[in-house]
C-alpha cells in the first residue's frame, strides 16, 4: 500500500522543548515538501528537498529544521525558537525534477502547545 | 512572485445543485493547476488537474476550465452531494527546475441535504 504517512497524528509540546514530525513515503518521489496549515491562511512552505542530502528553505523556515538522510524520510524539528508552533503540518512529496508535478500529501500532524 | 486568488472563501449549496470555485493567478509562467479537496483533520487529496495547453478537462461530476488569457480557472461541481462538503484549494505551479507551488487560500463548501 503505496502512499505518505505522518506520525504522530498529535503531538504536543512544552515551553523550550523541540519536537521532531515524522513523514516516510514509499512512492520512490525525489522530492518531499513541509507544510504549515493555520486558519485562513491556506498553505505555506516551510522547508522542501528535492533530492537526498539536499533541501532548501521555503517561506517560514525561521525556528524549524530538517534533514533528509534517506530518499523515504523527511522529519521536519519543530525548535523552541519558533514561538507559536499550533497548527496542523502537512507533508508531501513529488516525483521530483522538471517532470514532477503533482505534490501527495499525508494525513499531516496537529502540534498543540501545552 | 506568483499569488493565487481564490473565491468564495465560503460557499453553501442544496444539494443537486452546482458549484463553482474561482482561482485567478498572476504569473503567467505558472502551466500547471491542480485542485485539492481537504476533509477535516485530513490532508489535501488530488481531485483534478489541467495544465496550460488544456482549456477544459472533466471527471465525472467534476470539471475545471483554464483561461491563459484572462489567468483564470476555475472547479466546478455538478449534482453536489452531502459528501462533496470539504475544503477545496486551488493551486497554480510553475514547471522547470524547482517547481514553486503557490496555493489559494481555501474554499470551504457546505452541501446541504
Amino acid at each position: 500500500d503505496g502512499g505518505i504517512t505522518q506520525s504522530p497524528k498529535y503531538l504536543f509540546r512544552k515551553e523550550g522543548q523541540n519536537v521532531t514530525l515524522s513523514c516516510e513515503q514509499n512512492l520512490n518521489h525525489d522530492a518531499m515538501y513541509w507544510y504549515r496549515q493555520d486558519p485562513g491562511q491556506g498553505l505555506r512552505l516551510i522547508y522542501y528537498s528535492q533530492i537526498v542530502n539536499d533541501f532548501q528553505k521555503g517561506d517560514i523556515a525561521e525556528g524549524y529544521s530538517v534533514s533528509r538522510e534517506k530518499k523515504e524520510s523527511f522529519p521536519l524539528t519543530v525548535t523552541s525558537a519558533q514561538k507559536n508552533p499550533t497548527a496542523f503540518y502537512l507533508c508531501a512529496s513529488s516525483i521530483g525534477g522538471s517532470r514532477g508535478e503533482t505534490q501527495y500529501f499525508g494525513p499531516g500532524t496537529r502540534l498543540l502547545v501545552l | 512572485g506568483e499569488n493565487v486568488e481564490q473565491h468564495p472563501s465560503t460557499l453553501s449549496v442544496q444539494e443537486g445543485d452546482s458549484a463553482v470555485i474561482k482561482c485567478t493567478y498572476s504569473d503567467s509562467a505558472s502551466n500547471y493547476f491542480p485542485w485539492y479537496k481537504q476533509e477535516l483533520g485530513k490532508g489535501p487529496q488530488l481531485i483534478i488537474d489541467i495544465r496550460s495547453n488544456v482549456g477544459e478537462k472533466k471527471d465525472q461530476r467534476i470539471a475545471v476550465t483554464l483561461n491563459k488569457t484572462a489567468k483564470h480557472f476555475s472547479l466546478h461541481i455538478t449534482e453536489t452531494q452531502p459528501e462533496d462538503s470539504a475544503v477545496y484549494f486551488c493551486a497554480a505551479i510553475s514547471l522547470g527546475g524547482y517547481q514553486k507551488v503557490t496555493f489559494g487560500i481555501g474554499t470551504k463548501l457546505q452541501v446541504i441535504p
